[in-house]
C-alpha cells in the first residue's frame, strides 16, 4: 500500500462547478498537508497549507484535514477554465529536520468554459 | 522575489552519460530538496540538504549525488544515465526552520530526456 492513494481521474466539469479533490494516506505521523497546482510541464505551485486537521479557507479553494480518518480534501468553488492543471496532494511528518514531502499521484482537472 | 530558479530547462542525454543539474533557492532560504517526477506520477523525494550537509536521502541508488554550496545553491549529478532516469527533475527551497508554517516551493524543473 503506498503511503499516499490519490486517484488520478482524469476530472472534467463544467465551468462554474464545485470541484472535490481528495487524498487518503496511511502514515499516522503525518501532520503537515499540502495542496499543490501542476500546470502541464511546469513545476509545482502551493495553494494551500494546513497544519494538522481542520479546515482552511483562501478565496475560492478550502482545505480540509481529518486526521482520524487519515483523509484530506480540497474544495474548488466556482471553478474557472484557468484552473485546469493537475492537483498534487503532499505530506509530511515534519517541518523541521526530516522535511521530506510524500505525494500522491495527482489528479487531473479539466474545467471546461 | 525571484523564485526557485533552475537550469538547465531542457537536457538530452544518452544512456551511460552523466549529468548536473543546478538550482538556486529563493533568498534567505537556506534549504533546498531534490524530487525526481515521472511522467504521470507524482514527485518522489530524492535529497534534502541544509548549510551544506545532506539531511535526508531517499530511495535513489548512489548513481545519484548532490552537494550544497556556501551560497545556498545546489547542483544534483547523476552518473551512468538509464533510460528510467527520463523524467523532470524539480529544486525546492524553504527556510528550514523548526517553525509551523514552514513549507517547500518548487522551481520549474529540469526536463531530462535520456536515449
Amino acid at each position: 500500500q503506498k503511503e499516499v492513494e490519490q486517484d488520478p481521474g482524469p476530472l472534467s466539469v463544467p465551468e462554474g462547478a464545485i470541484v472535490s479533490l481528495n487524498c487518503t494516506y496511511s502514515n499516522s505521523a503525518f501532520q503537515y498537508f499540502m495542496w499543490y497546482r501542476q500546470y502541464s510541464r511546469k513545476g509545482p505551485e502551493l495553494l494551500m497549507y494546513t497544519y494538522s486537521s481542520g479546515n482552511k479557507e483562501d478565496g475560492r479553494f478550502t482545505a480540509q484535514v481529518d486526521k482520524s480518518s487519515k483523509y484530506i480534501s480540497l474544495f474548488i468553488r466556482d471553478s474557472q477554465p484557468s484552473d485546469s492543471a493537475t492537483y498534487l496532494c503532499a505530506m509530511s511528518a515534519s517541518g523541521g529536520s526530516n522535511y521530506k514531502l510524500t505525494f500522491g499521484k495527482g489528479t487531473l482537472l479539466t474545467v471546461n468554459p | 522575489d525571484a523564485g526557485v530558479t533552475q537550469s538547465p530547462t531542457h537536457l538530452i542525454k544518452t544512456r551511460g552519460q552523466q549529468v548536473t543539474l543546478r538550482c538556486s533557492p529563493i533568498s534567505g532560504h537556506k534549504s533546498v530538496s531534490w524530487y525526481q517526477q515521472v511522467l504521470g506520477q507524482g514527485p518522489q523525494f530524492i535529497f534534502q540538504y541544509y548549510e551544506k550537509e545532506e539531511r535526508g536521502r531517499g530511495n535513489f541508488p548512489d548513481r545519484f549525488s548532490a552537494r550544497q554550496f556556501p551560497n545556498y545553491s545546489s547542483e544534483l549529478n547523476v552518473n551512468a544515465l538509464l533510460l528510467g532516469d527520463s523524467a523532470l527533475y524539480l529544486c525546492a527551497s524553504s527556510s528550514f526552520g523548526a517553525r509551523k508554517g514552514e513549507t517547500q516551493y518548487f522551481g520549474p524543473g529540469t526536463r531530462l530526456l535520456v536515449l
